[in-house]
């Protein structure tokens, strides 16, 4: 089976503007969760869509939006770019959710300026 | 919400010795706790996991052992090999929400 996939693989946007990252789930995965990596902080939870509904959020701003699509892939938008959303941005499949193995896709580097 | 703390931030060993990662979680409800390598330049992997209704999980040189008391958790790795050189993710996770330590890089001197 094809790994989990994510386009683009490098962005670089300026301040204010805004990006739409995609996430294409392993097939036959049904969660996708998203995941911001940055240095200092590790591996943060953004959300997870499990059958094109938002079950979980994390602890961010109302700038950062997601949605996912019949066919399981995903979608998560950041609005009104800052600089400190410059980070790796993951995001990872599972089969139905729950608690399981979690399959990372490569990410899309994202550098504001 | 669920806070987990990975301690430590850098660990150096020399090859053959072992490397000990500690974490600590705050939701007593938190059910499953995962640990993910990642290579420099690569996407986490799941190495070993655990539920709670387990004390300890063994695979070859790698061992995690839960406290659910203490609310902590360990990774163990024995006969460290310069290819475990990475940065260590622990995980706590509550339904499908996984929350991450900050990592631990470890190196494994030759």
């Amino acid at each position: 089976k094809a790994g989990v996939t994510q386009t683009p693989r490098y962005l670089i946007k300026t301040r204010g503007q805004q990006v739409t990252l995609s996430c294409s789930p392993i097939s036959g995965h049904r969660s996708v969760s998203w995941y911001q990596q940055t240095p200092g902080q590790g591996l943060q939870f953004l959300f997870e869509y499990f059958s094109e509904t938002q079950r979980n959020k994390g602890n961010f701003p109302g700038r950062f939006s997601g949605r996912q699509f019949s066919n399981s892939r995903s979608e998560m938008n950041v609005s009104t770019l800052e600089l400190g959303d410059s980070a790796l941005y993951l995001c990872a499949s599972t089969l139905a959710g729950g608690q399981g193995e979690q399959f990372f896709g490569p990410g899309t580097r994202l550098t504001v300026l | 919400g669920e806070n987990v703390e990975q301690h430590p931030s850098t660990l150096s060993v020399q090859e053959g010795d072992s490397a000990v990662i500690k974490c600590t979680y705050s939701d007593s409800a938190s059910n499953y706790f995962p640990w993910y390598k990642q290579e420099l330049g690569k996407r986490p992997q799941l190495i070993i996991d655990i539920r709670s209704n387990v004390g300890e999980k063994k695979d070859q040189r790698i061992a995690v052992t839960l406290n659910k008391t203490a609310k902590h958790f360990s990774l163990h790795i024995t006969e460290t090999q310069p290819e475990d050189s990475a940065v260590y993710f622990c995980a706590g996770s509550l339904r499908e929400k996984l929350v991450f330590g900050k990592g631990t890089k470890l190196t494994v001197n030759p």
